[in-house]
């Protein structure tokens, strides 16, 4: 499967804490997206980095790639308790059977303690 | 922009029952998408489209049937629930190589 894999599953920390999740996949990728969920609700994007490009920020969210070992991650800086959510990972591909599909992981459970 | 909306909110259906979930999108995205997301579990894609008027099949297509006759508009149809088919229905709209956007969901319980 090319589905992303997020690790760890799960994260609890304290606020103030840096939190940091991984994703990897399998195959090349055209991009790779990170969304957030609050429970109950739909997901929200959060940033999204190409294949040619190695990190990207967005206030106090760091996502880099590593394409060569096919893996990612998301830096979440002086952590809230709004930011407890599940986070998801999902790549790409962007061609042939594949095209239009968005490869979601199972996500990562964040929880922010005041 | 409203962005993506989805009708209705909620249902609660019974065993056999058929009903349609309407998705639109009123930002001219090529591509759309229905999930299911069961609790403590990750999206899983039901069928997607391309363009109007193309459907294609994701993960878990079996019981459901999509049409997609407008560009803004995604249906999903149920033509005989089961119980397995509670869950919360996500969809969602993008254009290629983009961010994809969701709407708030439906919540659908079957008896």
């Amino acid at each position: 499967s090319q589905q992303g894999e997020e690790d760890p599953q799960a994260l609890s920390i304290q606020e103030g804490e840096n939190a940091t999740m991984n994703c990897s996949y399998k195959t090349s990728i055209n991009n790779l997206q990170w969304y957030r969920q609050n429970s109950g609700r739909g997901l929200v994007h959060l940033i999204l980095i190409r294949s040619n490009e190695r990190e990207k920020h967005s206030g106090r969210l760091r996502v880099t790639l590593d394409t060569s070992k096919k893996s990612s991650s998301l830096l979440i800086t002086a952590s809230r308790a709004a930011d407890t959510a599940s986070y998801f990972c999902a790549t790409d591909l962007d061609r042939g059977s594949t095209l239009g599909r968005l490869y979601f992981g199972r996500g990562t459970q964040l929880t922010v303690w005041p | 922009n409203a962005g993506v909306t989805q009708t209705p909110k909620f249902r609660v259906l019974k065993t056999g029952q058929s009903m349609t979930l309407l998705c639109a999108q009123d930002m001219n995205h090529e591509y759309m998408y229905w999930y299911r997301q069961d609790p403590g579990m990750g999206l899983r894609l039901i069928h997607y489209s391309v363009g109007e008027g193309t459907t294609a099949k994701g993960e878990v297509p079996d019981g459901y049937n999509v049409s997609r006759l407008k560009k803004q508009n995604f249906l999903l149809g149920l033509e005989s629930a089961a119980p397995s088919q509670t869950s919360v229905y996500f969809c969602a709209s993008r254009r290629r190589q983009e961010t994809q956007y969701f709407g708030p969901g439906t919540r659908l319980l079957v008896l």
